[in-house]
This record gives structure tokens, sequence and C-alpha cells, in this order.
């Protein structure tokens, strides 16, 4: 089925550890988001890439660095982990950067900073 | 920003209308609200969005009124499977022709046997 997949679904990581969660869509869209959800939180934006060859920050960039390798994938990768990025991680798309047709979503990484 | 203002939970029986509503006072005219589910911890699930008329897809109702400061969205007949987050969100422009969706705490809809 068309959509969002992201890879690793779970991952523990030690304090200091780098790693690259990673996304990709094949329904052709142009623009690729990327959120985290804290327990009993709304989604936070912390990457956005409007189209191929451009990302911008969100709302929590920090820590966080993201690569829009191609128009179907998008990359974010934490450098150094550190206990408060233990969050669960969705991806998403929409057709254009105006996100007027709504935005598909991932079923996300969940991932655990100790 | 506009934002927007949900109650934190609600309950509704099993094949009777769900109506979750939305304050979004500040919302400017070119903007847009979108109505979002997520169920349990999966990703969440666009459902419908509008701008100033009603909009009617096969998942929902969206009613919005006329001064634009709220709205409503309606599951007309509530199964179990409805249970989910429920999220309101105004479409924010970012400038350059980029927008973003912010997301509340949203509604907690259960829907009960």
């Amino acid at each position: 089925n068309a959509g969002v997949t992201q890879t690793p679904k779970f991952q523990v990581l030690k304090t200091g550890q780098s790693m690259t969660l990673q996304c990709a869509q094949d329904m052709n869209h142009n623009s690729m988001y990327w959120y985290r959800q804290d327990p009993g939180m709304g989604l936070r934006l912390i990457y956005y890439s409007a189209s191929e060859g451009t990302t911008d920050k969100g709302e929590v960039p920090n820590g966080y660095n993201v690569s829009r390798l191609n128009k179907r994938e998008f990359s974010l990768r934490l450098e150094s982990a550190a206990p408060s990025q233990t969050s669960v991680y969705f991806c998403a798309s929409s057709e254009e950067s105006t996100g007027i047709y709504g935005y598909t979503f991932g079923s996300g990484t969940r991932l655990t900073v100790v | 920003d506009a934002k927007t203002t949900q109650p934190t939970s609600m309950d509704c029986a099993e094949g009777r209308a769900a109506n979750l509503p939305c304050n979004h006072s500040t919302i400017s005219g070119n903007e847009y609200v979108y109505w979002y589910r997520q169920i349990h911890s999966q990703g969440p699930q666009y459902i419908i969005h509008g701008l100033k008329n009603n909009e009617t897809n096969e998942m929902a109702s969206l009613i919005i009124t006329e001064d634009r400061k709220s709205s409503t969205l309606i599951l007309p007949h509530a199964t179990l499977r409805d249970t989910a987050v429920y999220y309101c969100i105004v479409r924010t422009n970012s400038g350059a022709g980029s927008y973003q969706l912010t997301f509340g705490k949203g509604t907690k809809l259960s829907v009960i046997p």
C-alpha cells in the first residue's frame, strides 16, 4: 500500500550515541516533515522540507539534523542522544508545501534514550 | 498564529453522533481549519478540512460558524473504532509559501458500547 514508511519502529540508545531515523514515501509528495510526540502531548514539528533540496527548522530543532536525500526520502539524525530525546517520532508528507490536501503520517519510531 | 481550544475529553454512545467542538477565535481570513485523529499510538490520520463553508466527506462533517471563530467536527454514527484523540488545527503560514500544522493536545473521544 502507498504511504509513509519509517524505520526502525523501535530503538533503544545509550546517552551520547548517534542514530539516523529513516523515512520514505511513495506518493510522489513534494513536502516532508519530522514531528516528535512526548507522552500525553500533541505533536511538535522538528524539521520540514518544503521541496527536494530544501530544509527548514520547526518548533524544536535543537539536537537534530535532517537530510532530504531525494524526493522520496527524508532522514532525521541524532548526533549525541540525550534522555530528553526519548519520544515517538513521526514522519509525514504532503503533496505540496501548503499541505492543503492534508498530511500522510508514518506509523512512528519509538525511541528510548537511557 | 491562530490557536485552538478543545475540551480535554468527551464520551459518546456507540451509534450516536459525536460532536467535537473547537474554538479558534484568532483565526485569520485565509487560514484553514483541519481535523486529524490519532488512534492509540498510531500516526495521525487526516479527517477533513475547511475554510468557510461546511464540508462533508465519507468520514465526517465539518461545520464552521459564520464568523469562523469556532467549528464542530461531526461523526454521524460513532463506532468503537472511532475512539481516538481528535486534533483541531489551524494551518499557519510560516512564510515563503510554506505552511505548517501545529498540534495541540486534542480531545480524547471515548465511544462507549
